[in-house]
């Protein structure tokens, strides 16, 4: 077990809506990373949160928004939702940033139908 | 741009045997990071090993060894011993960023089957 929580395990829903992923960090890790894994993109990292304030932002479409909330658990909203959103998505966190191993949850799978 | 390429779509092996698996990177920074990562089937990523770019021993973690070599820009994962829990895909990635923020980029992965 990572430490890393993060709900739910599934989504299903419909094209054009809007869902929200969320992730508890484990205990004391201030980093807060999302990255998305599909079949065709393979594992991309999507944004980094560090103490609430965003540190680095990767391949995140402007549909998709983030943040981290002061008892440092992170949201992703992902909104007008495609076809191709579907994947997993995963959280992970670490103590700073940077030079140490990230820790991952267990994933999020969305499905949009 | 920095990269990641992992050329072993599927590797094979029986039980007891060792395993390497490649991975070479781009990347003109002088400071990196290096990690392997483990995706059963079930979908969790299991964190292996790590290596940093200035450490001067190959790094080791039970069974797992990075053989590292700087100059060929590469960083291969031996698994010693295979079990069948080791089937499995396996990620190398490398940091990019620095103390501010930072991301791991990621290969395309290698699955790996172990039978008996």
């Amino acid at each position: 077990d990572s430490g890393v929580t993060q709900t739910p395990k599934h989504l299903i829903t419909a094209t054009g809506q809007r869902v929200t992923l969320r992730c508890s960090p484990r205990s004391g890790d201030l980093s807060v990373y999302w990255y998305q894994q599909s079949l065709d993109q393979g594992l991309q990292f999507l944004i980094q949160y560090y103490n609430g304030e965003e540190r680095a932002k990767g391949n995140i479409l402007e549909r998709f928004s983030a943040q981290q909330f002061p008892d440092l658990h992170s949201e992703l909203n992902l909104s007008s939702l495609e076809l191709g959103d579907s994947a997993l998505y995963f959280c992970a966190s670490s103590l700073h940033t940077g030079g140490r191993p990230l820790h991952f949850g267990n994933g999020t799978r969305l499905t949009v139908t | 741009a920095q990269k990641i390429t992992q050329t072993q779509p599927g590797m094979f092996v029986q039980e007891k045997e060792a395993v390497t698996l490649d991975c070479t990177y781009d990347t003109s920074d002088q400071s990196y990071g290096l990690f392997w990562y483990k995706q059963p089937s079930s979908g969790e990523m299991i964190f292996l090993i790590y290596q940093g770019s200035y450490d001067e021993q190959n790094a080791t973690e039970g069974r797992y060894s990075l053989n590292f070599q700087k100059a060929r820009k590469s960083a291969n994962l031996v698994i010693s011993a295979s079990q069948l829990g080791d089937s499995a895909m396996y990620f190398c990635a490398m940091e990019r960023g620095n103390q501010a923020g930072t991301a791991l980029i990621f290969g395309k992965g290698t699955t790996l089957s172990v039978s008996s």
